[in-house]
């Protein structure tokens, strides 16, 4: 099975910063990998797949890089939208998802 | 719009069992691959089941395989989750997702119902 980790668990910032989670897969997924958004009591929303793809309607502000076992998600200037908490998933083999990473107003 | 609409959670004892369904409308059910992931109290997403698009074939994570069974009736749009044995550790709320077509180009799980709540306790 490939685990996922993500890092941080929990990040601190304010309006306007500039945020990266970082991802990383036991083994090679290749671009597999998808990012989401979940708020509290609300289902998970997709952002990026193919660890670098915009998913349609989704503001310019996030993007995605990376491949292999790495992998990043970046928020170029947070909006009091974006307290949330993101998770990363593979889908090379079969499906898994990162611990989560909950994003929080500093 | 497109839409899948998740039912059948509640409460149910230990060594019961319980069938979820998901509704889908506003899209070709029989054309896509479909899922259900699961997100225990205060946890994480774990992925649960994977169904081909004409049910052909099914996948399940190691937790409850030889207990839960997905199956789906392209006919009436909707996707189920038999779920038997039921153990504490199955208390989640409980998604039904669609696997991004083959079109799109890739496989993430583009559209979620809103979750239906699953408490397995005595």
């Amino acid at each position: 099975d490939i685990q996922m980790t993500q890092s941080p668990s929990t990040l601190s910032a304010s309006v306007g910063d500039r945020v990266t989670i970082t991802c990383r897969a036991s083994q090679s997924i290749s671009n597999w990998l998808a990012w989401y958004q979940q708020k509290p009591g609300k289902a998970p929303k997709l952002l990026i797949y193919k660890a670098s793809s915009l998913e349609s309607g989704v503001p310019s502000r996030f993007s995605g890089s990376g491949s292999g076992t790495e992998f990043t998600l970046t928020i170029s200037s947070l909006q009091p939208d974006d307290f949330a908490t993101y998770y990363c998933q593979q889908y090379d083999s079969l499906y898994s998802f990162g611990q989560g990473t909950k994003l929080e107003i500093k | 719009e497109v839409q899948l609409v998740e039912s059948g959670g509640g409460l149910v004892q230990p060594g019961g069992s319980l069938r979820l369904s998901c509704a889908a409308s506003g899209f070709t059910f029989s054309s896509y691959w479909m899922h259900w992931v699961r997100q225990a109290p205060g946890k994480g997403l774990v992925w649960v089941s994977r169904i081909y698009s004409d049910g052909s074939s099914t996948s399940y994570a190691d937790s409850v395989k030889d207990r839960f069974s997905i199956s789906r009736d392209n006919a009436r749009n909707t996707l189920y989750l038999q779920m038997n044995s039921l153990r504490a550790e199955d208390t989640a709320v409980y998604y039904c997702a669609r696997r991004a077509g083959s079109t799109s180009g890739h496989y993430a799980f583009d559209i979620w119902g809103q979750g239906t709540m699953v408490t397995v306790s005595s």
